[in-house]
């Protein structure tokens, strides 16, 4: 089983609706994860920090559920400028380093 | 501030040859990592840094594969005798220690083996 676990989509949605990823994890010590965003031909960049139970930043909201280990990302009233790759992040069970899941495509269209 | 640089940006070289590429990170960033993405994949780790020593090689493919890092900041990948299959996007990232820290990205290397 990979550390981390994303479905890879694409997810093809309209402009205004609301989407949901989640992704499952490994580590069931981990204590904090992450949401990147990647734009194509980009680097990653940090989009929502998950420490607790979840996080929300506007028209995005992060969940964590330690029972089931998955973390969630919802986006609301999808932009276009929201089309990107995003990536789950995770700490690796055997070392300090972030384990990134393969990524989910999101497609906004008009 | 500056972030994270990368060099070169794009990188052709022929199957057999050696390719060295750089990172810069943040200044006072203690921990560094390489990874590598293959055309439409995730993020591949390759090995990361805490001040110049690597606890993690584990992600190197092969040992073709070699890293470096001098005086806490500079580091240099280096694939030697490259083959079409490393052909990908190298991204370095830097973080002020290990652990649940944000990473900062570099806008990678592509490197292309013909």
């Amino acid at each position: 089983r990979k550390e981390v676990e994303q479905d890879p989509g694409p997810f093809n949605v309209p402009e205004g609706a609301t989407v949901a990823f989640n992704c499952t994890y490994s580590n069931s010590a981990s204590q904090s994860f992450f949401w990147y965003r990647q734009d194509c031909r980009k680097e990653p960049k940090l989009l929502m920090s998950v420490y607790s139970s979840g996080n929300e930043d506007g028209r995005f909201t992060a969940q964590l559920n330690r029972a089931s280990q998955y973390i969630s990302l919802l986006i609301r009233d999808s932009k276009l400028s929201d089309s990107a790759t995003y990536l789950c992040v995770a700490p690796s069970s055997n070392t300090g380093k972030l384990i990134f899941g393969q990524g989910t495509t999101l497609q906004v269209k008009p | 501030g500056a972030g994270v640089s990368q060099s070169p940006s794009n990188k052709v070289t022929e199957k057999g040859k050696d390719v060295e590429l750089r990172c810069d990170p943040i200044s006072g960033h203690t921990a560094l990592y390489w990874y590598r993405q293959s055309l439409g994949q995730g993020l591949e780790f390759l090995i990361y840094f805490q001040g110049n020593s690597a606890p993690d090689k584990s992600g190197l493919p092969s040992d073709r594969f070699s890293a470096e890092r001098t005086g806490g900041s500079v580091s240099t990948l280096t694939i030697q005798r490259t083959q079409q299959e490393d052909s990908a996007v190298y991204l370095c990232a830097s973080t002020p220690g290990t652990g649940a820290y944000e990473q900062y990205f570099g806008p990678g290397t592509r490197l292309t083996v013909t």
